[in-house]
């Protein structure tokens, strides 16, 4: 299984329509949660952060987290078409002796909004 | 403006050639890390530093070597470029504690012939 998992999609709603990306991942002790956003030919850019189980809300964009059955998922309300985009999970992966602990990233759902 | 910035912005390279393509941040963050991003395959670490002075291999280090003189500085070089390290590259830095979000600079594509 991988460390982290997203539909690669694209996934695909009409203009106005709330879309719903969903990730999961394997290390049942991840404390924090990243969504990030990558328009096509750009770098990844961070959008929300989650540390704790429920809901966080930023604009339109609502991050859920449910630590129980190890997913994390974003909601954008009235999606537009600028949001037309790839959306990567990322959590923080094994904490190395070193004290390292890299971020894994899922390799993303490609988000399509029609207007 | 606060940020990280990369150069080439792109570049195509002879295989057999070297190649350093340049990180530096202004965030003072002690954590940098290189990403390579490959179609299909996400995003793959190559190395890392953890504060300056230090730095460690990720997933895919091999041909890749680092340098971490300073906080603000950290080059990624090929030695001897091939066709296989034809990708989009990223250069990322943190706060460095642990489990911390991660912020990118623009990438440089690299195009090895």
């Amino acid at each position: 299984q991988k460390e982290v998992e997203q539909n690669s999609g694209p996934l695909s709603v009409p203009e106005g329509a709330i879309a719903s990306l969903n990730c999961t991942y394997s290390d049942r002790v991840s404390q924090s949660f990243f969504w990030y956003r990558q328009y096509s030919g750009k770098s990844p850019e961070l959008i929300m952060s989650i540390y704790s189980n429920g809901d966080k809300e930023d604009g339109r964009f609502t991050a859920q987290l449910n630590k129980a059955s190890q997913y994390v998922s974003l909601l954008i309300r009235d999606s537009q078409p600028s949001d037309s985009a790839t959306y990567l999970c990322a959590v923080p992966g094994l904490q190395m002796n070193t004290g390292f602990q890299k971020l894994v990233f899922g390799t993303g759902t490609r988000l399509l909004v029609s207007p | 403006i606060a940020g990280i910035t990369q150069a080439p912005t792109s570049q195509i390279l002879a295989a057999g050639r070297r190649m350093t393509l340049r990180c530096t941040q202004d965030m003072r963050h002690n954590a940098m890390y290189w990403y390579r991003q490959d179609l299909g395959l996400g995003l793959r670490l190559i190395h890392y530093s953890n504060t300056a002075g230090t730095t460690g291999k990720g997933e895919v280090p091999d041909g890749y070597s680092v340098s971490r003189a300073n906080t603000d500085d950290f080059p990624l070089t090929l030695a001897s470029a091939v066709p296989s390290q034809t990708s989009v590259y990223f250069c990322a830095s943190s706060d460095g504690l642990a489990g911390s979000e991660q912020f990118f600079g623009p990438g440089t594509r690299l195009t090895v012939l």
